[in-house]
């Protein structure tokens, strides 16, 4: 069965420094791997996928992921964060057989002025 | 949040009730489905439909049943509602072509849902 975890709860980040938000997954096959983002009292907000290629993704509101095989992990990254990015951030999985996504269970990103 | 719309968007219903909830979309893509969001566990999949009337199981299925007998419309229903089943429901889409695809899923705004 395809999983997904984020070790962190919550990252905490003061503004115009470099966020990383970690993300490792564990499946069968070729993955393909999603970052959504969710403001509150929103639903989720698409960011960035990795299906193959270039194993640096770059995504919405400058934000990017690194897709690592061998380490099985995809870090979302920002080089610089803002406070309007605070929000909790999921990342998901779904394998190369079928249309199930995974999410794993979120990581809340305080940035702080 | 790519022309999906649920409702009602915030419920309170007591326990042993049915509850049907309805995800809309204008996007006519052929994929639909029915998460929930809980503490801790990020989205757990309930049910998805990949046609008209064609609905299968996802991770959560157990005291849930949904029907889709319109493109556009997939329903939720809770045939009698418990405690357990206070969450908040997110209905997606994607216009998949065959398993495997790469479409991404967007997502609707949510309903809140307590059950006392």
């Amino acid at each position: 069965a395809q999983s997904v975890a984020q070790p962190e709860d919550q990252v905490n980040v003061a503004e115009g420094n470099p966020l990383t938000v970690k993300c490792t997954y564990s499946v069968s096959g070729n993955p393909y791997l999603f970052w959504y983002v969710q403001y509150p009292n929103r639903g989720l907000q698409f960011l960035l996928k990795y299906i193959t290629g270039d194993n640096l993704v770059k995504g919405s509101y400058g934000f990017e992921a690194e897709f690592n095989k061998s380490q099985t992990s995809f870090h979302l990254k920002k080089p610089s964060a803002l406070v309007s990015d605070s929000a909790l951030y999921f990342c998901a999985v779904r394998d190369s057989a079928g249309n199930m996504l995974t999410f794993g269970g979120g990581t809340r990103l305080m940035v702080k002025p | 949040d790519a022309g999906i719309t649920q409702s009602p968007r915030h419920k309170v219903t007591e326990t042993g009730t049915p509850v049907t909830l309805r995800c809309h979309q204008t996007e006519n893509h052929r994929y639909m489905y029915w998460y929930r969001q809980d503490p801790g566990h990020g989205l757990r999949l309930i049910h998805y439909s990949y046609g008209v009337k064609d609905t299968d199981k996802g991770e959560v299925s157990d005291g849930y049943s949904v029907s889709r007998s319109k493109t556009e419309d997939f329903l939720l229903t809770l045939e009698s509602a418990t405690s357990s089943q206070t969450s908040v429901y997110f209905c997606a889409i994607s216009e998949s072509i065959s398993p495997g695809a790469q479409e991404t899923q967007y997502f609707g705004p949510g309903t809140r849902l307590l059950v006392l």
